[in-house]
């Protein structure tokens, strides 16, 4: 069983640009939560999705942020016009369905550098 | 809010060294702990976890014991390996669902040294 799958595993871009991160759970899972790493800091809580809807969006920044996981496919945090401090890793996790806490899954990360 | 702090790296060991990395958190009602550990180029992959107070989580050798008057999750190793080395983080959730998210403290690379 593959694990969490994300891609690029390293991603450069100019400010101004857009850029898009994918993250595949793990087969039978249908939440997918996604952390920021900041240089020299913990993660930190972005968004949590189940299939084709968010759940929870509170650790998102208001704006240029923004996440999806469609029925089919891939979950895409996407986000606009860079900035330098966007610059960061970011990590996906998946769990399987479930009201109750199960454990998450993480992914290799993105590291993203804006220049 | 809640908060995971833990103490600052790197840390650099001698191979069969004894091993601690201080970890107190602050937390509202009654969270689950968790050590998380990511070797280089990878994922964060779970070490251990303790649900309630008095609770001891263990795995590779490695253990944390859930202190709730002290607040403090603190991790521990009788005899580290070169393969230890990578960087651990310590966290919490608050309640038990499929919501909650983790609060990780900043992380503490480890080097031990054949």
């Amino acid at each position: 069983n593959a694990g969490v799958m994300q891609n690029p595993r390293h991603l450069v871009r100019r400010r101004g640009q857009e850029a898009r991160l994918r993250c595949s759970p793990m087969k039978g899972h249908s939440h997918v939560y996604w952390y920021r790493q900041l240089p020299e800091e913990g993660l930190k809580f972005m968004v949590y999705l189940q299939k084709e809807n968010i759940i929870d969006e509170s650790g998102m920044p208001k704006e240029r942020f923004s996440a999806e996981f469609p029925k089919e496919g891939p979950s895409i945090l996407r986000i606009q016009q860079v900035v330098r401090g966007d610059s960061a890793a970011y990590f996906c996790a998946s769990s399987p369905p479930g009201l109750t806490y199960n454990e998450q899954f993480f992914g290799p990360g993105t590291r993203l550098t804006v220049l | 809010g809640d908060s995971v702090t833990q103490m600052e790296g790197p840390v650099t060991l001698s191979e069969e060294a004894f091993l601690t990395i201080n970890c107190t958190y602050t937390a509202t009602g009654y969270p689950s702990l968790f050590w998380y550990v990511q070797y280089p180029g990878e994922g964060l992959q779970l070490l251990l976890k303790a649900t309630k107070a008095d609770d001891k989580g263990s795995n590779k050798g490695f253990e944390a014991t859930y202190r709730k008057e002290t607040t403090s999750f603190h991790l521990e190793k009788g005899s580290v390996q070169v393969s230890d080395s990578a960087v651990y983080f310590c966290a919490l959730i608050e309640g038990y669902s499929s919501a909650s998210k983790i609060i990780f403290g900043s992380g503490t690379r480890l080097s031990i040294r054949p």
